[in-house]
């Protein structure tokens, strides 16, 4: 079965240092994976995904994600970090020709000034 | 962008209660989805809907839980006897294609049941 973990509960980093959350999957085959971002009382909005094809994806607001097969990891990370990226980051995965998509438990970023 | 809307943004019923929760797809997505969020936890899927069918649902959704399409716009989740233990954001979203293409997602329904 499908499986996300998101080992860190939350993270703190100061404003313009370098993030990177971790994100560990499991699945049989190729997986689709996504990192989603939830601000306060926000919906939940699509940083990136991968679905094939190089394994550095490029998404919004400035951060990257790595698909590392052997590792089965799909860590997000961003060079610079800015106060409005304090937020809930998700990582999900889909299963190829499946109708859901599984979520891990969550990473909690703080920015402290 | 296109939008998934949702309403209402917040919803206080006594248990026992019947809910229904309304979501409006982007109009041209075939794929519509419910997903819930206990407060702390992880976004859980409920259910997937396509062709006017469940096509895919949780354990979650059990038989107090049914979505309807009743016409070309909406989606809805009608919980027939609400529990404490549903108090939940819900969200709604909906994709042209399965997992393939992204999920747009609405900004929620804050369920409380008292």
């Amino acid at each position: 079965a499908q499986s996300v973990t998101q080992p860190d509960i939350h993270i703190t980093v100061s404003e313009g240092a370098s993030l990177e959350l971790r994100c560990n999957y499991s699945y049989g085959a190729t997986p689709y994976l996504f990192w989603y971002v939830q601000s306060p009382g926000q919906g939940l909005q699509l940083l990136l995904k991968y679905f094939s094809g190089d394994t550095l994806v490029q998404g919004i607001k400035g951060f990257e994600a790595e698909f590392k097969r052997s590792q089965s990891s799909f860590n997000l990370r961003k060079p610079s970090v800015h106060w409005s990226d304090a937020a809930e980051y998700f990582c999900a995965v889909g299963a190829t020709g499946g109708f859901k998509t599984i979520f891990g438990a969550g990473t909690r970023l703080f920015v402290k000034a | 962008e296109p939008e998934v809307t949702q309403t209402p943004s917040h919803q206080v019923t006594q248990m026992g209660q019947e809910v229904i929760l309304r979501c409006v797809p982007i109009s041209n997505h075939l794929y519509f989805y419910w997903y819930r969020q206990i407060l702390g936890q992880k976004v859980e899927f409920l259910v997937s809907f396509y062709n006017n069918e469940i096509s895919e649902k949780s354990e979650i959704f059990d038989d107090q839980f049914s979505v309807e399409r009743p016409d070309g716009s909406n989606f809805t989740l009608k919980i027939r006897s609400t529990k404490l233990e549903d108090s939940a954001m819900y969200f709604c979203a909906s994709s042209k294609d399965r997992a393939e293409e992204k999920l747009f997602f609405g900004s929620g329904t804050q369920l409380s049941v008292l």
